[in-house]
């Protein structure tokens, strides 16, 4: 298996609303990543776990809480979102930090 | 702080001809420079790493070199076809906690 699944691919929620986004891979990375993509904007990352722990926040507001619940899931928690999150939300794993496997993404709208 | 960017944000080229997207950065040499190619609403897709002490990668009909002197890296796509069309990605990185950071894109256009 060497595919990032992430789940829901689409998501539209109201800006008092508590969601989550997920994703799992099965090749054994030990790297996992949250990145967040504007149309016509490259991805930005917003967090990076190694070996299950958070070793990268990029300065990412506290409404993004990342969590990783084992070496095969990450999910990312989302609350009191605003419009201007609305975005197209990337994970990635990778075997040793440098070459990336990218999930197809979350296209999310909050309104 | 470290910058990167790609000097071009679209790129228009017949079929068969090369296709040649540059990427430049300030500072520091990175550790690595990386070239993803992504789909519309895709995520990106890994093509090609190049390490500071490597001048060219070659893989089927890309090559990407890494200048250091001139703080820039190329990355060719030779005989293009529509099928290439895409936005694709330069990503630097460190040996330190996998951070990678990508430039702007540029949007490849090959038309028949």
């Amino acid at each position: 298996d060497t595919e990032v699944t992430q789940t829901p691919k689409h998501l539209v929620m109201g800006m008092t609303n508590k969601k989550s986004l997920k994703c799992e891979q099965h090749m054994g990375h030990r790297a996992m990543y949250w990145y967040k993509q504007k149309a016509k904007k490259p991805p930005e990352l917003m967090f990076v776990y190694s070996y299950e722990k958070l070793s990268i926040n990029e300065s990412v507001p506290s409404r993004f809480s990342p969590e990783c619940p084992n070496s095969s899931l990450l999910n990312l928690h989302l609350h009191a979102l605003q419009p201007e999150d609305s975005a197209l939300y990337l994970c990635a794993s990778s075997p040793r930090g440098e070459k990336l496997f990218f999930g197809s993404g979350t296209q999310l709208s909050v309104l | 702080s470290q910058k990167i960017e790609q000097n071009s944000e679209a790129l228009n080229i017949q079929e068969g001809k090369t296709a040649t997207l540059t990427c430049n950065y300030t500072n520091y040499s990175p550790a690595y420079l990386q070239w993803y190619r992504q789909d519309p609403g895709r995520g990106p897709v890994f093509l090609l790493l190049i390490r500071e002490n490597e001048k060219e990668k070659r893989k089927e009909r890309l090559k990407v070199t890494f200048d250091t002197t001139l703080k820039q890296s190329l990355f060719h796509i030779t005989a293009s076809q529509p099928a290439d069309s895409a936005t694709y990605l330069c990503g630097y990185g460190s040996n330190q906690g996998g951070k990678l950071i990508f430039g702007q894109g540029t949007e490849l256009s090959v038309k028949p």
